[in-house]
């Protein structure tokens, strides 16, 4: 069965720090990978999606990155957070553009 | 313009009856697929259930159902037998297929009581 992984689960930051956030998925190949962001209260945003290695689509511009180094990694990188940068993330995939997008445990990121 | 409408900011439903969470979506595409996620206080999204554009049937899942009525372009999520597990944040979302991506609604939140 499939699987996803996102850590760490937790992360507190200052402001001007960097960022590393990883998700990795088991037991499926060449999925398309996504990462959403959850501001307190809201619904979700989709920041990056990838359907291949070294393929990635932004969403949203801001100061953020996403990167697919390996078929099942999925990274999410900053080189300075801001306090807006808080929020709840998600990384999620699916086996295909028209199917259902299954999630991972997702990471609460605080910026201060 | 917002693509996904959920109007219900929160519900309450006894436990063991039945819920109608509303959703409602704008797109020129004909072919697309909704969907239902829950999120409870954990944070993780759990898919419930999918609804592609061309199905003629509702879609079934166990407790949930999906009143797809197309020409009003709402796909409203039934949970039958409320149980206290079901208490959580209710997201309705849409995939365009020229797109692909999910947008999502700003989510109902459900309070079942005992």
């Amino acid at each position: 069965s499939q699987t996803i992984h996102q850590w760490p689960a937790t992360l507190v930051q200052p402001v001007g720090s960097p960022l590393s956030l990883e998700c990795t998925v088991e037991g499926t190949s060449n999925p398309n990978l996504y990462w959403y962001r959850q501001a307190a209260g809201r619904g979700l945003q989709l920041l990056f999606y990838s359907v291949g290695i070294g393929q990635i689509s932004s969403e949203v511009p801001q100061n953020l990155s996403a990167s697919r180094p390996q078929d099942r990694q999925f990274i999410l990188s900053s080189k300075k957070l801001l306090l807006s940068d808080s929020g709840f993330y998600l990384c999620a995939w699916s086996a295909g553009t028209p199917s259902e997008q299954y999630f991972g445990p997702g990471t609460r990121l605080t910026v201060t | 313009a917002q693509k996904i409408t959920q109007t219900q900011p929160g519900m309450f439903v006894q436990e063991k009856e039945a819920v109608t969470l509303d959703c409602t979506y704008d797109t020129s595409d004909q072919s697309y697929g909704l969907f239902w996620y829950k999120q409870p206080s954990s944070g993780e999204m759990i898919f419930l259930i999918y609804q592609g554009s061309y199905d003629e049937q509702n879609a079934t899942e166990g407790r949930y159902s999906l009143n797809f009525q197309k020409a009003r372009k709402s796909a409203n999520l039934v949970i039958s037998a409320s149980q206290l597990g079901d208490s959580a944040m209710y997201f309705c979302a849409m995939r365009e297929v020229i797109q692909g991506n999910l947008i999502f609604g700003k989510g109902t939140k459900l309070s079942v009581k005992p």
